[in-house]
């Protein structure tokens, strides 16, 4: 079975640095992109970013641009989202996914994780 | 910036049939994909590349495409439907640049 489990949430203040990590089971790990996509409380979805399999390729959404990097470890099975800078839009329940790539341009999110919780505030 | 436009609610009575628009000036050229949360949980690939539908996901499920609009079709609704779906897709830059809808909430009487 298909596994994603985040860890790292939590409270920081504006202004304030926090690593996110992914732990992937039941595939391939190395043979797949993998994005993170977040959800700011009663609101919808946006992406965040994606990463390669062999992390050649990274894109970033403009609003985290700069401030956030995104990374993985393919001998750990883990992603990363690393987040600088923290506002409080940034506020919000971050969802590893995994990226299912037919081609460029042709590529959904199968599974998501549970996500964790991103507070900033004072 | 490219958006993908839902209509914010669609409610049906159970054993109805619910559609649920979304329309985006680049889907004639990109596919669109659909996703169903519902209420404290992750989100749930319902629909890919238009119409396909991924193992485990109920024959009820259906979508189609047409111009610049994607539809999600559910036919003979149930209760435990009722939740939020988004549509997404890309916005062909070629940047890699996901888009979502707003999501809709679907409500079953």
């Amino acid at each position: 079975e298909v596994q994603l489990v985040e860890s790292g949430g939590g409270l920081v203040q504006p202004g304030g640095s926090l690593r996110l990590s992914c732990a992937a089971s039941g595939f391939t790990f190395k043979d797949f992109w993998m994005a993170w996509v977040r959800q700011a409380p009663g609101k919808g979805l946006e992406w965040v970013a994606n990463l390669r399999h062999d992390r050649t390729e990274m894109y970033y959404a403009a609003s985290v641009k700069g401030r956030f990097t995104v990374s993985r470890d393919n001998a750990q099975n883990s992603l990363y989202l690393q987040m600088n800078s923290l506002r409080a839009e940034d506020t919000a329940v971050y969802y590893c996914v995994r990226v299912i790539v037919a081609t460029m341009g042709i590529e959904w999110f199968d599974p998501w994780g549970q996500g964790t919780l991103v507070t900033v505030s004072s | 910036s490219y958006e993908l436009t839902q209509p914010p609610s669609v409610s049906v009575s159970p054993g109805q049939t619910a559609t649920i628009t979304c329309s985006g000036d680049g889907l004639p050229k990109q596919y669109g994909y659909w996703y169903q949360q519902k209420p404290g949980q992750a989100p749930v690939l319902v629909i890919y590349k238009d119409s396909e539908r991924p193992s485990g996901i109920p024959e009820r499920f259906s979508g189609s495409s047409s111009g610049t609009t994607v539809t999600l079709t559910i036919s003979g609704v149930q209760v435990e439907d009722e939740a939020d779906y988004y549509c997404q897709s890309a916005d062909g830059t070629g940047h890699r640049n996901v888009v979502f809808g707003g999501g809709t909430k679907l409500t079953v009487l």
